[in-house]
């Protein structure tokens, strides 16, 4: 079965950073393209950052470009939203979601939340 | 960016009723379109991508239609599993872009 499992999130200050973590089994990692996408009250869901497959391309968000960083680890499975410089407006429940063959969101986590507040 | 706006924002239906959403597109999307069904403290899921193909697993109550800007989520005869957020979801243009969803709660 495909899973993806989201870990990392909790309480961050303005200003602050914090790594999360998406860990996928169940298929060929390297082979699908996989997108953070955060849900808040204001915006509900918003793409924040995707990486291809093809070529390991990475593209962000203008909201948050020049101040998180997504990667990924082929070796264990996992994709990685490293946010800095955070503000209020970034708190949300943040998933990341596999883009399947047909272009869409085939298979996502169930999300770990993100509030920004001192 | 293209928008995409849903509506209504909270629709009441009983059990057994036939729910119709809408979602509207700031420009032509063609039929790269697909909704998601959401339950709090749940992964959202795939019912239907190209505006018409339902996802693997997914019930025949869920059908979609429509193409451009005008697209539409018809849930027949609504069940208990079904009361949830929907969001419409554009893949025709850079950024991908959600609707605000819709609320189909229980009447």
């Amino acid at each position: 079965d495909v899973q993806l499992v989201e870990s990392g999130g909790g309480l961050v200050q303005p200003g602050g950073s914090r790594r999360l973590s998406c860990a996928v089994s169940g298929f060929i990692f390297r082979d699908f393209s996989m997108h953070w996408i955060r849900l808040t009250p204001e915006r509900g869901l918003q793409y924040v950052a995707a990486i291809h497959y093809t070529d390991g391309k990475i593209f962000y968000a203008d909201s948050v470009k020049g101040r998180f960083t997504m990667s990924r680890d082929i070796s264990k499975n996992t994709v990685y939203l490293q946010m800095g410089r955070v503000r209020p407006e970034d708190t949300g429940l943040y998933f990341c979601a596999r883009v399947g063959e047909m272009g869409f969101f085939d298979s996502w986590g169930q999300g770990t939340l993100v509030t920004v507040s001192s | 960016e293209v928008v995409m706006t849903q509506s209504p924002a909270t629709l009441s239906v009983s059990p057994g009723e036939r729910a119709t959403l809408s979602c509207r597109a700031s420009q032509n999307v063609r039929t790269n379109l697909a909704w998601y069904q959401h339950k709090p403290g749940q992964a959202p899921r795939l019912l239907i991508y190209d505006t018409s193909t339902r996802a693997a697993g997914i019930s025949a109550r869920f059908s979609g239609s429509g193409s451009g800007t005008e697209f539409t989520l018809t849930v027949s005869s609504l069940q208990s599993e079904d009361f949830a957020v929907y969001y419409c979801q554009q893949s025709s243009d850079w950024p991908r872009t959600f609707g605000q969803g819709t609320k189909v709660e229980i009447k």
